[in-house]
């Protein structure tokens, strides 16, 4: 098993242009998360999926958008970035929303100039 | 919302036991502690978590005070693999799951 997965790794962008993060998970779980880490900071939610066909805003869902895709895969999309973006953003999945473990992908560096 | 407090960075030798300190003096009764670490920018790596009682696995041990209020994590016998940033997290349960909310962590560096 793959685990989490996220791509790309690395992105720079310009500020207002647009780009569609990506997550998958071969675990067959049903929830998904969205995360941001700032520098020197620890992790914020920015939106969720508990299962398939549904997402609900985290602690930080402002500039973002989501689209859980299939049981597999769930999306980040910034429509407009902004350099207030620039962060490491990380997936992560459990079994189900009351699971108690996450899985965490390896993150995507994202920097906004 | 319950949050933590934990030092910004702790020091612990090689071979000896680290014990990393965490206060949530706000915790409700119903919310869990857990501990995950992120070691070198990676993602976040699951430990342990507990309710009341104190709870051991492979990896470490949590010890919850009778009160709740505060916790500490151990890890028995600290190695430089454990070189990491320890994140103590207070799981607030909401209708459609659960959400988990990271604070600055503690910096173990472990020495040689």
């Amino acid at each position: 098993n793959a685990g989490v997965t996220q791509t790309p790794k690395f992105q720079v962008l310009k500020t207002g242009q647009s780009m569609t993060l990506q997550c998958a998970q071969d675990m067959n779980h049903n929830s998904m998360y969205w995360y941001r880490q700032d520098p020197g900071m620890g992790l914020r939610l920015i939106y969720y999926s508990a299962s398939e066909g549904t997402t609900d805003k985290g602690e930080v869902p402002n500039g973002y958008n989501v689209s859980r895709l299939n049981k597999r895969e769930f999306s980040l999309r910034l429509e407009s970035a902004a350099p207030s973006q620039t962060s490491v953003y990380f997936c992560a999945s459990n079994l189900d929303r009351f699971y108690n473990e996450q899985f965490f992908g390896p993150g995507t560096r994202l920097t906004v100039l | 919302d319950a949050k933590t407090t934990q030092p910004t960075s702790m020091d612990c030798a090689e071979g000896r036991a680290a014990n990393l300190p965490c206060n949530h003096s706000t915790i409700s009764g119903n919310e869990y502690v857990y501990w995950y670490r992120q070691i070198h920018s990676q993602g976040p790596q699951y430990i342990i978590h507990g309710l009341k009682n104190n709870e051991t696995n492979e990896m470490a041990s949590l010890i919850i005070t009778e009160d709740r209020k505060s916790s500490t994590l151990i890890l028995p016998h600290a190695t430089l693999r454990d070189t990491a940033v320890y994140y103590c997290i207070v799981r607030v349960p909401a209708n459609t799951g659960n959400q988990f909310y990271f604070g600055t962590g503690t910096s173990l560096t472990v020495i040689p």
